[in-house]
């Protein structure tokens, strides 16, 4: 079955960049069915889709225009994982970061708290 | 963007009674592709990420209890608990997956009564 396991820190600098991984298992991130994820969660702004990437003979990227300019998100085929990297962080990017795939969002990663702060 | 706008915010339903939640967006959701509205439905427990229950308006994922149901067309959308147990109360989320960037409701806490 489909698992999707995240990593990274939970507490960043302003200023800084924020940087998540999301590991796949159970699928690939080259499928040409499936689309990578990112959102978080806050109590300010709810449920936010960030972006995503996907693979249709080639590689595209979204992003959501409220993170545009400050956000990359990658695929790494050679460890069927993609990651999230948010640039210039204030504290209003305080949220949980989810990775999920679809378009429905079938499978979520377990959730990364993130906190910025100095 | 799609704005989807839930209600109510919250319900509190006793056990074995109906719970319905409405979702409306702010325009159509229909994919011509299959002819099927692009609106998925998540519950939400504290300290776990959501779980899709309902994808294309009524499409329960597998797992999902029969008590889940979704319906709707144009831009009105609900999901209903037949009969609500313990175990569903949760925050639920509608969504959009018809255009990017995906856009969620405000989510609609259930609880007991």
């Amino acid at each position: 079955q489909v698992q999707l396991q995240q990593s990274g820190p939970g507490l960043v600098k302003p200023s800084q960049t924020l940087s998540l991984t999301c590991a796949i298992s159970g699928d690939s991130v080259s499928s040409k069915s499936s689309a990578w994820n990112w959102i978080r969660q806050s109590p300010s702004r709810g449920l936010e889709w960030l972006g995503r990437t996907y693979y249709r003979s080639e590689w595209y990227n979204d992003y959501a225009v409220s993170v545009k300019g400050r956000i990359i998100i990658n695929p790494d085929t050679s460890k069927n994982q993609f990651s999230l990297q948010l640039n210039s962080v204030t504290p209003e990017d305080t949220a949980i970061y989810y990775c999920a795939r679809g378009f429905d969002l079938d499978h979520w990663g377990q959730g990364t708290p993130v906190t910025v702060s100095s | 963007d799609i704005v989807m706008t839930q209600s109510p915010d919250s319900l509190a339903v006793s056990l074995g009674e109906r719970a319905t939640i409405n979702c409306k967006s702010s325009q159509t959701v229909l994919y011509s592709g299959n002819n099927k509205n692009s609106l998925a439905w998540y519950q939400q427990k504290p300290g776990q990420p959501p779980k899709l229950l309902i994808s294309w308006t009524s499409a329960r994922q597998s797992g999902v209890p029969d008590r889940f149901s979704g319906s709707g067309s144009g831009t009105d959308f609900t999901l209903t608990i037949s009969s609500l147990q313990a175990e569903d109360v949760a925050v639920y989320y509608c969504q959009q997956h018809y255009s990017i960037p995906l856009t969620f409701g405000g989510g609609t806490r259930v609880e007991i009564k």
